[in-house]
């Protein structure tokens, strides 16, 4: 398995902006996936872009893919107070099915 | 729908005491089990994980230990807790496949006194 670094490590925005988290890899990869958690609880999946894709959309989340930079991002449109969590990215490639996060983004959307 | 149960949801422990952290999952058959912890304001490390019935692997040698007695339950042990112990410990399960999403419990807080 391998990590992916999330930058900035925090974000502090207002309720209605968009928030826009990174994500950069070291080597080839078969998927990407982001991951939400809230304080105090488990993280929840909320996208997978494969290796072959561009973009990808899901209600306000929108992802990213550039596998020549080797990096994703995940921009979180009209955001809201409950988009407040720290966010994750997994690489994870045909070797298996471990995934390893790294610190993730703190994200803090002010009403 | 699948889901994933664990518990306790807060523990405090002293020093040396034993633990059993129990974790379960209903409504899949075969899944891969992970167990993970984090430390405040930190990402995961992975602990161990689990392709089946009695098959473990260790990512991180420390003083906690795993089992699986039955397809869908994954058992986090130790005999003699440490202070370093303390932390967020995650369950999570995925299917058998590579590159699948993991699903996670909503964790248990040990804290060690």
């Amino acid at each position: 398995s391998q990590q992916g670094e999330e930058d900035p490590q925090a974000l502090s925005i207002q309720e209605g902006e968009n928030a826009t988290m990174n994500c950069s890899y070291k080597t080839s990869i078969n998927n990407l996936q982001w991951y939400r958690q809230n304080s105090g609880r488990g993280l929840v999946h909320l996208i997978l872009i494969r290796s072959n894709e561009r973009e990808k959309h899901s209600g306000r989340l929108r992802v990213t893919l550039d596998t020549s930079k080797k990096s994703s991002s995940l921009l979180i449109t009209a955001s809201r107070a409950a988009d407040t969590a720290s966010y994750f990215c997994a690489p994870t490639n045909n070797a298996g099915n471990m995934l390893t996060f790294g610190g993730g983004t703190r994200l803090m959307v002010k009403p | 729908s699948q889901t994933i149960h664990q518990w306790p949801a807060t523990l405090v422990q002293p020093v040396g005491s034993p633990l059993s952290l129990e974790c379960t999952v209903e409504g899949t058959s075969n899944p891969n089990l992970y167990w993970y912890r984090q430390a405040a304001g930190r990402g995961l490390q992975l602990l161990f994980y689990s392709v089946g019935i009695g098959q473990i692997s260790s990512e991180v040698p420390q003083n906690l230990s795993a089992s699986r007695p039955q397809d869908r339950q994954f058992i986090l042990s130790s005999k003699k807790l440490l202070l370093s112990d303390s932390g967020f410990y995650l369950c999570a399960w995925s299917l058998g496949t590579a590159g699948q999403p993991q699903h996670f419990g909503d964790g248990t807080r040990l804290s060690i006194l």
